[in-house]
């Protein structure tokens, strides 16, 4: 059980282009996911915290124009990178925490490449 | 800010040999800890947790003890496998695995046979 699913699991894209992320919760209600970035040999950074139904909480530094979280069911969760340029390109991971389960639990992760 | 620094990696060694990853962290609070590991290709999975000083999580072999006088917590196992090759992450919540969690860089371990 407690099983987050992400997708895509890598993607290409051209510089000034949008793309989604989705995050999902398969077996359980997530009232909470975040979002964490990662660049090579460094640590997951927090993006931001998205609780269902509101609005995203993001962490300083990070824009949130360009970075569009929406957290519409208690099953997903989606990040948009808006304008993707190649400082974007990073692995993005989600996590979720919801009230019948007990923890926080991890996606596999999504490789993002901005040409 | 709070923050968790370990040992880099990649750490390799041979199989039925003892494990050590050292982490140290900087908090504000009293955080709780944890070690968080990455398997090829899946997401991270909780290994162990320790939420107060003195505390000592294990699973699957693996310990760490949450030592507040040497803001420490290394995560041991005295005979690795092949199949504990993998990328492991120390991390700590304000609150518990419930929270924001702050990482360390993360360690990769190779088990070799």
């Amino acid at each position: 059980g407690a099983v987050v699913s992400q997708h895509p699991s890598w993607v290409i894209c051209k510089s000034g282009t949008s793309v989604k992320i989705e995050c999902r919760s398969l077996d359980f209600q997530a009232t909470t996911m975040f979002w964490y970035r990662q660049f090579p040999k460094q640590s997951l950074m927090l993006m931001a915290t998205s609780n269902e139904g509101s609005k995203a909480t993001y962490e300083q530094g990070v824009e949130k124009d360009k970075f569009l979280i929406n957290h519409a069911s208690l099953t997903l969760s989606t990040l948009t990178v808006t304008s993707a340029h190649p400082e974007d390109s990073s692995f993005y991971i989600c996590s979720a925490r919801g009230t019948s389960v007990g923890g926080q639990f991890f996606g596999p992760g999504t490789r993002l490449t901005v040409l | 800010g709070d923050s968790v620094t370990q040992m880099e990696g990649p750490v390799t060694l041979s199989e039925e040999a003892f494990l050590t990853i050292n982490c140290t962290y900087t908090a504000t609070g009293y955080p709780s800890l944890f070690w968080y590991v990455q398997y090829p290709g899946e997401g991270l999975q909780l290994l162990l947790k320790a939420t107060k000083a003195d505390d000592k999580g294990s699973n699957k072999g693996f310990e760490a003890t949450y030592r507040k006088e040497t803001t420490s917590f290394h995560l041991e196992k005295g005979s690795v496998q092949v199949s504990d090759s993998a990328v492991y992450f120390c991390a700590l919540s304000e609150t518990d695995s419930w929270g924001k969690l702050q990482f360390g860089a993360g360690t990769q371990v190779v088990v070799t046979p």
